[in-house]
């Protein structure tokens, strides 16, 4: 089983939809957790932080499950520009972070 | 405020031959950190320097492979006889590691092809 598990896609939806992302970790030790956007052939840059509570950032939500090992991303009103791969980051420790392989995710006009 | 820059940002070289890639990390940054990415996966870890000392290494890292940190600052990463399979995007990234910031911030890569 691998460490971080993430459904490749893609996920193609259109302008305005809806549209969430699971990712899940094997490692009960893990301590942070975040997601990274990228897109085609560019570096990953930091989404956002994912905490226990929680936490929004305009049409994006992050939840962490600690009972069940996942943590989510949510997108709201989808545009154009969100099209990217969409990157689940696990932490476990001062070095170790975990990527997932990404989800690509498409946004129709 | 400048983010982790790298250098050069692509790479052509013949297998065998040796290359270097440099990477300056935010500047209080503390802690630097170099992937490897290949076309569909997401980025592997190859190793880790808190300050100047190399603290933990994948067993990635053949022993072609070497990096390095003086003073803690700019970081290189050394290939030595170059082979196909090293063909790669080298991400450099950097966090400040003070609390729980264990935020990582990435630079534009160096992109590496080996024919």
């Amino acid at each position: 089983r691998k460490e971080v598990e993430q459904d490749p896609g893609p996920f193609n939806v259109p302008e305005g939809a809806t549209v969430a992302f699971n990712c899940t970790y094997s490692n009960s030790a893990s301590q942070s957790f975040f997601w990274y956007r990228q897109d085609c052939r560019k570096e990953p840059k930091l989404l956002m932080s994912v905490y226990s509570s929680g936490n929004e950032d305009g049409r994006f939500t992050a939840q962490l499950n600690r009972a069940s090992q996942y943590i989510s991303l949510l997108i709201r009103d989808s545009k154009l520009s969100d099209s990217a791969t969409y990157l689940c980051v696990v932490n476990a420790g001062t070095y170790k972070y975990i990527f997932g392989t990404g989800t690509r995710l498409k946004v129709l006009a | 405020d400048t983010g982790v820059s790298q250098d050069p940002r692509h790479k052509i070289t013949k297998r065998g031959q040796n290359v270097t890639f440099r990477c300056d990390p935010i500047s209080e940054h503390n802690r630097l950190y170099w992937y490897r990415q290949t076309l569909g996966q997401g980025p592997e870890f190859l190793t880790y320097f808190q300050n100047e000392a190399q603290l933990e290494k994948s067993r990635l890292l053949s022993d072609r492979f070497s990096a390095e940190r003086p003073k803690g600052s700019f970081s290189t990463l050394e290939i030595q006889r170059t082979e196909q399979g090293d063909s790669a995007m080298y991400l450099c990234a950097s966090s400040i590691g003070a609390g729980h910031s264990y935020e990582q911030y990435f630079g534009p890569g160096t992109r590496l092809t080996v024919t």
